[in-house]
């Protein structure tokens, strides 16, 4: 069983849709949890960045955490072409390297 | 947060011949890595790149093909040697911040094209 899996989708949806974008992960020993956005032909940006269970929001975009079910989301509320990207989770335990989902293809079609 | 630049950001090279890219971070960082991610592909960890000492290098990759260096904290280089046509790829700079929080960030690529 790979650490952390994700479903690399693609997700396509139409414009204005909520988007639900979700990873599991099997070491109970991840601390911290982020989401990254990537565009084509562009590096990784940080959208999300939480340690403990429960929600962050950041305008459109929340993340949760449950470590009990070792799962994580993010949400996109009001979801744009713009958001058009692939999404990676990522997960850090201690002072090692991130893990990576595969990342899903999201296309937003307006 | 931290702003990070590499150059060059895309180039077209012959097999057989080495490219080397280079790594800036705005500010001092504890951590610094390299990844590759070949198309359509997930990110791949090559190494992470030490400061003042030899990087530490991912299951699969060596340092005679993927040499680097770090002679500071803000600043790292990543050599991909003899290369062939597999190596096409983007090699992304990796920084950790140093503000107790472990998040990390991502350079913007060097889009690598090997004929």
């Amino acid at each position: 069983q790979k650490e952390v899996e994700q479903d690399p989708g693609p997700l396509s949806v139409p414009e204005g849709a909520i988007v639900s974008l979700n990873c599991t992960y099997s070491n109970s020993a991840f601390q911290y949890f982020m989401w990254y956005r990537q565009y084509s032909r562009k590096g990784p940006e940080l959208l999300m960045y939480t340690y403990s269970s429960g929600n962050k929001e950041d305008g459109r975009f929340t993340a949760q955490v449950d470590k009990s079910s070792k799962y994580i989301s993010l949400f996109i509320r009001d979801s744009q072409p713009s958001d058009s990207a692939t999404y990676l989770c990522a997960m850090i335990k201690g002072n090692t390297p991130l893990v990576f989902g595969k990342g899903t293809r999201l296309s937003v079609i307006a | 947060s931290a702003v990070i630049s590499q150059k060059p950001s895309r180039d077209i090279c012959q097999r057989g011949t080495s490219l080397t890219i280079q790594c800036q971070v705005d500010s001092q960082v504890t951590m610094m890595f390299w990844y590759r991610q070949q198309p359509g592909q997930s990110l791949t960890l090559i190494a992470t790149a030490n400061q003042g000492s030899e990087a530490t290098y991912e299951s699969g990759f060596v340092i005679d093909k993927f040499p680097i260096s770090r002679p500071n904290l803000t600043f790292s280089t990543l050599t991909v040697s003899n290369m062939s046509p597999e190596d096409s790829s983007i090699y992304l700079c990796s920084v950790r911040a140093r503000d107790g929080t472990d998040t990390q960030y991502f350079g913007p690529g060097t889009r690598l094209t090997v004929l």
